[in-house]
């Protein structure tokens, strides 16, 4: 199946620790994104890549680092986890940089720090 | 500063009823419209995406309209089932990635 796919599905980790989601899309995209879905169901843009390069990158602490290996991935690192990190995690790609063919989301990551 | 806003923000209709939902934006300088579903602990499923130059866009049941003018794109869902129960997002998009999302109207269909 063609899609953006992402791992873990759920993540429960406590305060302090270091967490990664990783993010695949096969769908011949140029550009992937994360967003992130806080528990008032806003989705706020984090950071965009186009073929590996970082493009936009929100006002997002630093202790969170995307990484893209190949424009075919798109892995969220954070570190020293705090409670208000908890939310739902989606990558995102299109088809080119603009984004003016539209998204394709993947399923989301729930990340519940306690 | 785009600004998105779904109303109403839930709606429970009877199943086989004809429903719209609503999207408005602030900023008409859009490139396109995108609708979304969103299932309990699932992604966000593309519904229609409509350009700036669009009118409508349909697709099965769904028929989204696009009013950029007046800051207006409606959802409209034709004889709703249960399985469309479900969060629907609109996300307008600045071009170069600047999309913004509504928050979304929550429609519950009852058998």
């Amino acid at each position: 199946d063609t899609a953006v796919s992402q791992t873990p599905k759920y993540l429960v980790t406590q305060m302090g620790n270091d967490k990664s989601i990783k993010c695949e899309q096969n769908l011949g995209h140029d550009t992937m994104y994360w967003y992130k879905q806080d528990s008032k169901k806003f989705l706020k843009i984090m950071f965009s890549y186009n073929n590996k390069e970082l493009i936009i990158n929100e006002t997002v602490p630093n202790r969170f680092s995307p990484k893209s290996p190949d424009k075919a991935h798109l892995n969220l690192h954070i570190n020293s986890l705090e409670l208000g990190d908890s939310a739902v995690y989606f990558c995102a790609s299109s088809q080119e940089w603009t984004g003016n063919y539209g998204y394709t989301f993947g399923s989301g990551t729930r990340l519940t720090v306690v | 500063k785009q600004e998105v806003t779904q109303i109403p923000a839930a709606l429970s209709v009877p199943e086989g009823e004809n429903l719209v939902l609503n999207c408005s934006f602030t900023d008409s300088a859009i490139y396109n419209l995108q609708w979304f579903r969103q299932d309990p602990g699932k992604g966000l499923t593309s519904l229609l995406l409509i350009q700036s130059s669009q009118r409508e866009q349909t697709s099965g049941r769904l028929n989204a309209s696009l009013d950029k003018s007046s800051g207006r794109s409606t959802l409209y869902i034709a004889a709703s089932q249960p399985g469309d129960s479900a969060t629907y997002l609109c996300a307008v998009s600045g071009g170069y990635q600047k999309v913004t999302f509504g928050i979304g109207t929550k429609l519950q269909v009852i058998p």
